[in-house]
């Protein structure tokens, strides 16, 4: 089956702490995305990767960090200077930027 | 600042109906639209996506889309309970293969039964 993973599906994090969510495509697609979506809020784009060892930053990069050191993968870590860190975390994956994405099922991460 | 706009709804229909759910954006140069449907809880499905001007029909839905008044909208015809959901329209921004989707908010459709 093709698709995008993502782990874990629920996150709980103490402040102060980073964590790192997980994102895998087996599509063979060369762009990934990380978005983040509020309560009643579209989706917000974090952080993109066109192809392997390059990513950009989205509208709201900070506090954030990402990596793409395969191109199937896209961690995505949420580091303590993100101050309001609780939110739905989307990854998503294209063919190439600019085309349809699809998206994984979610990460949802709480800050205690 | 490019944007793309939906009314937030909710949007209420009976059963059998056809919903109309639109959608503007800002960016003249926007050359691809997408509609997904995102169930409460879940992440977002891609239903349909369009590239030029006029209607694209795949099942139930059609979108419409007419570049001049910068407009797109999704038609479900036999609306159906399951269809209840919040629409997410997203547009191109305008620099083809070097850009990113921009996500209106979404609006809520309820289906009456």
């Amino acid at each position: 089956d093709g698709g995008i993973t993502q782990s874990p599906k629920y996150l709980f994090r103490k402040e102060g702490q980073n964590v790192t969510l997980s994102c895998e495509q087996n599509l063979n697609h060369d762009a990934m995305y990380w978005y983040r979506q509020d309560p009643g809020q579209g989706l917000r784009l974090i952080y993109y990767s066109q192809i392997v060892n390059d990513f950009q930053k989205g509208d709201i990069a900070e506090g954030y960090s990402v990596s793409r050191e395969k191109k199937e993968s896209f961690p995505l870590t949420v580091t303590s200077a993100q101050k309001n860190p609780t939110a739905f975390y989307l990854c998503a994956s294209s063919v190439v930027t600019g085309r349809e994405q699809f998206f994984g099922p979610g990460t949802r991460l709480t800050v205690l | 600042q490019k944007e793309v706009e939906q009314n937030s709804g909710p949007l209420s229909v009976p059963e059998g109906a056809i919903a109309s759910l639109n959608c503007t954006y800002s960016d003249r140069g926007s050359q691809s639209f997408f509609w997904y449907r995102q169930y409460s809880g879940k992440s977002p499905e891609l239903i349909m996506f369009i590239y030029s001007n006029g209607d694209k029909e795949d099942g139930r839905f059609t979108a419409q889309l007419n570049k001049a008044s910068q407009y797109v909208s999704l038609l479900i015809r036999d609306s159906q309970p399951s269809d209840s959901a919040t629409y997410l329209c997203a547009v191109n921004d305008g620099r083809g293969s070097q850009g990113n989707l921009i996500f209106g908010k979404g609006t809520k459709l309820s289906v009456k039964p």
